[in-house]
């Protein structure tokens, strides 16, 4: 089944503790992206990726980091969370030819809580 | 910047009614224009996606038209039903830096 697979779907931690949330797509895409989402401010971009090794910004990348070492993963790394980086997260990709784009895919959500 | 406005913020209808929610945004290069149905809690389903030279598309009892030029969509939704009953959000893909830029959404409900 064509998916992006997010791990994991809950997670509690701590100010300062390093976190890994992984994201994984099996449909060949070289487009990924991650999202935040919060109350009132809705979806709102961290970081992309065209395709391998290749990384950019989005509009809310401070206190984010992000690799793409392998086409099918793209995981978001925060070094240092902080209790503003609670918050719904998405990982999405989709195919990219040219400049024709099919449907963002996205996994089911990471709901991360810092205290 | 691009700015995504999507009106009303809030719908609820009697079941079977056709409706239209409404998505306006400020930057037309785009490379397309999609639709999304996110259930309380969970992730995004695309629905339709229009690509920039396309004017329509259409799924079942989903309409998506694009105006580019005026900065417009509209996504018709034909003889309601509860479990239609979820928030709607559009999103336009920017040409410049490849951006996805989400409107805040329409909350729909449905009633049965």
């Amino acid at each position: 089944e064509a998916q992006v697979t997010q791990n994991p779907r809950y997670l509690i931690t701590v100010t300062g503790k390093k976190l890994t949330v992984t994201c994984s797509q099996n449909m060949n895409h070289e487009y990924m992206s991650w999202y935040r989402q919060d109350p009132g401010l809705g979806l709102r971009q961290i970081y992309y990726s065209m395709n391998v090794e290749v990384t950019d910004k989005g509009d809310v990348p401070e206190g984010y980091k992000v690799s793409r070492k392998e086409k099918r993963n793209f995981p978001l790394i925060l070094e240092s969370p902080s209790p503003n980086q609670t918050s719904l997260y998405f990982c999405a990709s989709s195919l990219r030819r040219a400049q024709l784009y099919s449907p963002l895919h996205f996994g089911n959500g990471t709901r991360l809580t810092v205290t | 910047k691009q700015e995504v406005t999507q009106i009303p913020a809030a719908l609820s209808v009697p079941e079977g009614e056709n409706l239209v929610l409404n998505c306006s945004f400020t930057d037309s290069a785009i490379y397309n224009l999609q639709w999304f149905r996110q259930d309380p809690g969970k992730g995004l389903t695309s629905l339709l996606l229009i690509q920039s030279s396309q004017r329509e598309q259409t799924s079942g009892r989903l309409n998506a038209s694009l105006d580019k030029s005026s900065g417009r969509s509209t996504l018709y939704i034909a003889a309601s039903q509860p479990g239609d009953s979820a928030t709607y959000l559009c999103a336009p893909l920017q040409t410049g830096g490849f951006k996805t830029i989400f409107g805040a959404g329409t909350r729909l409900f449905v009633k049965a």
